[in-house]
């Protein structure tokens, strides 16, 4: 239990779906990021939040669409997707960005059908 | 743009033999370097970590990594592994990017698969 919680852990969608992936850390940390990890592939940052503002977005599709509400609470809103999309989607905070140590949820596969 | 390297996909060991898991990164002024370990169907967690101080760092479930400067790299060692050490390792590394803000990067990934 790293102290960061995804959810669903599991998740099946078609390509019109609209979906959202949730991810909640009660850690006091203020860096909240988003990776996407796809088989033979190095893990990708896709989105990271530092005090509740974006600082950076890896170019990623806008159909990948991220939230912030709070420090505690990232959201990735998923809309229109591909089949090559389907990857596990892992949430990390850390203290600041890029500070000592991230700490990861344990992921969601998602699977675009 | 860092880059980082890890020059293994796989690497098979005996139980009980030593293990090195290699981790080069492009130069950079200052950076902060780190390993994770990844069990089947979890999330990274952080094995150790190098901000500064000792070139030695050691790190949970009796790992071991070296900071070498001049040669860019940083290699995760155990002196005698288990069957519980199966799994994926990375490495990853992070520096201050155009913005001014620490980004972290991983390498792909090295496989370690323990044999009885």
């Amino acid at each position: 239990e790293t102290g960061v919680t995804q959810t669903p852990r599991h998740l099946v969608m078609g390509m019109t779906n609209k979906k959202s992936l949730k991810c909640e850390q009660h850690l006091g940390h203020n860096a909240m990021y988003w990776y996407k990890q796809s088989a033979k592939k190095p893990l990708e940052l896709m989105f990271v939040y530092n005090f509740k503002e974006q600082t950076e977005n890896n170019s990623v599709p806008s159909r990948f669409s991220p939230e912030c509400p709070n420090s505690s609470h990232l959201f990735l809103h998923l809309h229109t997707l591909q089949p090559e999309d389907s990857a596990l989607y892992l949430c990390a905070s850390s203290l600041e960005q890029g500070s000592a140590e991230a700490f990861f949820g344990q992921g969601t596969r998602l699977t675009v059908v | 743009a860092q880059s980082v390297t890890q020059l293994d996909s796989q690497v098979p060991v005996f139980e009980e033999a030593p293990v090195e898991l290699r981790c080069n990164y492009s130069s950079s002024v200052s950076v902060y370097l780190f390993w994770y370990v990844q069990y089947p169907n979890q999330g990274l967690q952080l094995l150790l970590k190098y901000l500064s101080g000792s070139t030695l760092v050691k790190g949970i479930n009796g790992f071991e990594a070296e900071f070498n400067k001049s040669q860019t790299s940083f290699h995760l060692r155990k002196p005698s592994v288990h069957i519980s050490d199966t799994a994926e390792y990375f490495c990853a590394v992070s520096d201050r990017g155009s913005g001014g803000s620490y980004i972290p990067t991983f390498g792909r990934g090295t496989s370690l698969i323990v044999h009885p």
